[in-house]
């Protein structure tokens, strides 16, 4: 199984460029979810998805939007990059319901924005 | 909302114990341990879902107090293999699935 799978796994932007972040698993999981990664930070949520057709706004959504396509499918688009996006995004998913149980990452998306 | 852990980071000689702590200032519903190794994803260590509740993994295991919201994370005899950044997430009741973390305790085992 591949479990969850994220492309691409490095990019340079230069500020205003946009780009979209893929992210896709395999393991029939209802909810999705994208973080960012900074030194000190941990991990931040930038947006989640508990079901097809359904988004919510984590801690730091500004300058991001994402798109539910499918159950399999989550991604996250940058309109007009910004060097403050320069970060390690990582994709996970998860099952949800009547028990949460543990995320699933990807292996990260290494992005620089100059 | 984010939790806090402590200690930030932590050096350990091999075989030494460790305890790291993750609290909120939220009710809990759930709360998870992850430990992510330098250059790469988090890998999923336990989840505790109901307060008071311990479990263990090989030396390594956690506890969830509800009352306190807050989780700890034991390290006993430690290894090598234990060095990395080990995440706390938390998840409060009837908000969806959204699963938050700490900012990390940096944990660097020595021989």
């Amino acid at each position: 199984n591949a479990g969850v799978t994220q492309t691409p796994k490095f990019q340079v932007l230069k500020t205003g460029q946009s780009m979209t972040l893929q992210c896709a698993q395999d393991m029939n999981h209802n909810s999705m979810y994208w973080y960012r990664q900074d030194p000190g930070m941990g991990l931040r949520l930038i947006y989640y998805s508990a079901s097809e057709g359904t988004t919510d706004k984590g801690e730091v959504p500004n300058g991001y939007n994402v798109s539910r396509l499918n159950k399999r499918e989550f991604s996250l688009r940058l309109e007009s990059a910004a060097p403050s996006q320069t970060s390690v995004y990582f994709c996970a998913s998860r099952r949800t319901g009547p028990a949460n149980e543990k995320l699933f990452f990807g292996s990260g998306t290494q992005l620089s924005v100059l | 909302q984010q939790p806090v852990q402590s200690p930030q980071a932590v050096i350990l000689r091999e075989g030494e114990d460790a305890v790291i702590n993750c609290s909120s200032s939220k009710a809990l519903y759930s709360v998870h341990w992850y430990r992510q190794k330098h250059g790469e994803a988090p890998v999923f260590l336990m989840i505790l879902l109901k307060g008071g509740e311990q479990k263990g993994h090989e030396k390594i295991s956690a506890s969830f107090n509800e009352k306190k919201q807050q989780s700890s994370l034991y390290l006993t005899a430690s290894q090598l293999s234990y060095s990395g950044t080990y995440f706390c997430g938390t998840e409060i009741r009837n908000q969806g699935g959204k699963l938050i973390f700490g900012q990390g305790t940096e944990l660097s085992v020595k021989p």
